[in-house]
């Protein structure tokens, strides 16, 4: 199993509806949770941040977590074609962070 | 605020020739420092951190090593690189014994021929 899953997509949405990424992790005692957006050829950029259970708003970003069944989100409001990238959860492991592999959104005009 | 430096952007070696790629922070002190890569539609993997000077753990055997010859500064090398070396490399630093978000460099697009 790895320690960080999410589903690779792409995830297609049109422009303006909300697009819903997923992440699941197997260590149990994780207490960080971060999603990074990565455009083509770029570097990734830290967009939210979450250590608590439930829901952390910013701007059209929302992150929610539910540690007991270690799953973490990452929902787009008003999704834009700027939004179309790879999002890459990660969660904190032993002096480290552990990366998913990254779901590809892709948002049409 | 800090800011993180790495170089060059772009790189092309041959095969068997050597690798130096440098990564510096600024406005901050003892950060921990991290050299990722991510190959070509795959994820991040770790491949060396460090929590202080000369101090370097190796998270995957290989034939890159890493140096920390100053508090801010991170080097990337290889003798002889193989065309598995090829990828997105990537610095990124955190705050010392905080929660460990990462920061990360532009990074360096390195391709062996």
């Amino acid at each position: 199993q790895k320690e960080v899953e999410q589903n690779s997509g792409p995830l297609s949405v049109p422009e303006g509806a909300i697009a819903s990424l997923n992440c699941t992790y197997s260590d149990r005692v994780s207490q960080s949770f971060f999603w990074y957006r990565q455009y083509s050829g770029k570097s990734p950029e830290l967009i939210m941040s979450i250590y608590s259970n439930g829901d952390k708003e910013d701007g059209r970003f929302t992150a929610q977590l539910n540690k007991a069944s270690q799953y973490v989100s990452l929902l787009i409001r008003d999704s834009q074609p700027s939004d179309s990238a790879t999002y890459l959860c990660a969660v904190t492991g032993f002096q480290k962070l552990v990366f998913g592999t990254g779901t590809r959104l892709l948002v049409s005009p | 605020s800090q800011t993180i430096h790495q170089w060059p952007a772009t790189l092309v070696q041959p095969v068997g020739s050597p690798l130096s790629l440098e990564c510096t922070v600024e406005g901050t002190s003892n950060p921990n420092l991290y050299w990722y890569r991510q190959a070509a539609g795959r994820g991040l993997q770790l491949l060396f951190y460090s929590v202080g000077i000369g101090q370097i753990s190796s998270e995957v055997p290989q034939n890159l090593s890493a140096s920390r010859p100053q508090d801010r500064q991170f080097i990337l090398s290889s003798k002889k690189l193989l065309l598995s070396d090829s990828g997105f490399y990537l610095c990124a630093w955190s705050f010392e014994q905080i929660n460990e978000k990462l920061f990360f460099g532009s990074g360096t697009q390195l391709s062996v021929l």
